[in-house]
């Protein structure tokens, strides 16, 4: 089983709906973030959590929110979703360390708004 | 804030080829720095990361990057391209007090060429 599992792996809404994509760790790490790559843009942060009671905006997290209902399951939601959302999300995990722990990664949901 | 630039959105080599991925960064203190790569269908994976241990770094396949203060830059290169080194490759970045998270930039798409 994957250590950062993301569901749905391929989603496809309409403009205007709230949907919500899910991911849980079984790696124990405390750290978890959400990033969302464009072709050409690279991985851009929404939103990152370093505990259960701690969340903080990213880059670009105008159009989402977050919960973190667990040490191990960190969500992330569209409340009206729009069509510039389209994109690749991925959650990843880490470890708090200095220097920075590496990042594990999800494989990642496709989402298209239409 | 931190900051990283890669030159050149794809690269294309030839299979034994030098690869030679370009990355420099902006930092007002040193750095944490990381290359990741991001196989087909996947999620991003660690390939090394420099902490101010040593200034070349050795990763896993075959890779190396050398941080170079006097360029500010931290190019990832492999002597010899293999057909499976085809990949997405990011460059990332981290403040040095390693409770930020990490900035990545646009990436570079590397094609090997049989």
């Amino acid at each position: 089983d994957a250590d950062v599992t993301q569901t749905p792996r391929n989603r496809i809404t309409k403009t205007g709906k709230r949907i919500m994509l899910e991911c849980s760790q079984t790696k124990g790490h405390d750290r978890m973030y959400w990033y969302r790559q464009d072709p050409g843009l690279g991985l851009r942060l929404i939103y990152y959590s370093f505990d259960v009671k701690d969340i903080n905006k990213g880059e670009i997290s105008d159009g989402y929110s977050v919960s973190r209902q667990a040490q191990a399951k960190f969500s992330l939601s569209l409340e009206s979703a729009i069509p510039n959302q389209t994109a690749l999300y991925f959650c990843a995990t880490s470890d708090p360390g200095h220097p920075p722990e590496k990042l594990f990664f999800g494989s990642g949901t496709q989402l298209s708004v239409l | 804030a931190q900051s990283v630039t890669q030159l050149g959105s794809h690269v294309s080599v030839s299979e034994g080829a030098l690869v030679l991925l370009r990355c420099n960064y902006s930092s007002s203190v040193p750095p944490y720095l990381f290359w990741y790569v991001q196989y087909p269908n996947q999620g991003l994976q660690l390939l090394l990361k420099y902490t101010s241990a040593a200034t070349l770094v050795k990763g896993i396949n075959g890779f190396e990057a050398e941080f170079k203060k006097s360029e500010t830059s931290f190019h990832l290169t492999k002597p010899s391209a293999h057909m499976s080194d085809a990949a997405e490759y990011f460059c990332a970045v981290s403040g040095h007090s390693g409770n930020t998270p990490l900035v990545f930039g646009k990436g570079t798409r590397l094609s090997v060429i049989a």
